[in-house]
């Protein structure tokens, strides 16, 4: 099993380019997350799904769009790309949702200028 | 509301015991756990209470008081590759809610 993996591992945008964050596991999980990690902080929660074709948000989803039309994969879409989406973001699922161990992909570090 | 506290920052020695506490408040919780990253890396699971009392596995530690809100990670033996950082989270509602992590550094 590869568990969770992100696509890409880094990337730079232009303040306004949009670009989608792909995550995918091969775990049959049906709980799927995204977070955002600023510099010395900190897991923020941006959108979770439960299950295919289910999506709802967390903490932090200005900004964000999400889908999950398989259990495999939960890509997540930024619009309008602002300095202030900056971050490492991780994705993570898990069998079922409370209270289990999260699994994470090793992340995709962004940088908007 | 809900809200998640940590030190910031903690040194030690290799071969020490170290205890990195943890509060929380919530008007839901399911569990408690702890998470390792590394400088670069994605966290990994460590540990997990949903009763109150200790948990251990090996060097580590982790226990739990729900009516206080408090929980601690202890780690034995310490080990210069425990230099990380600690990160605690909350259940509630299929979501998990984290602290800002404590960043642990190991000296020889």
């Amino acid at each position: 099993n590869a568990g969770v993996t992100q696509t890409p591992k880094f990337r730079i945008l232009k303040i306004g380019q949009s670009m989608t964050l792909q995550c995918t596991q091969d775990m049959n999980h049906n709980y799927m997350y995204w977070y955002r990690q600023d510099p010395g902080m900190g897991l923020k929660l941006i959108y979770y799904s439960v299950g295919a074709g289910i999506t709802d948000k967390g903490e932090v989803p200005n900004g964000y769009n999400v889908s999950r039309s398989t259990t495999e994969d939960f890509p997540l879409r930024l619009e309008l790309a602002a300095p202030s989406q900056t971050s490492v973001y991780f994705c993570a699922s898990t069998l079922q949702g409370n209270p289990t161990e999260q699994y994470f992909g090793p992340g995709t570090r962004l940088t908007v200028t | 509301g809900q809200n998640i506290d940590q030190p910031t920052e903690m040194t030690a020695t290799e071969g020490a015991i170290v205890q990195i506490n943890c509060t929380y408040q919530t008007s839901g919780f399911n569990g408690l756990f702890w998470y390792q990253q590394h400088a670069g890396e994605a966290p990994t699971f460590l540990s997990y209470n949903v009763l109150d009392g200790l948990e251990e596995k090996g060097r580590f530690s982790s226990f739990l008081s729900r009516s206080k809100g408090y929980s601690y990670l202890l780690l034995k033996e310490l080990q210069m590759k425990d230099s990380a950082s600690y990160l605690c989270a909350f259940s509630r509602s299929d979501k998990l809610i984290f602290g800002t992590g404590t960043r642990l550094q190991v000296f020889p």
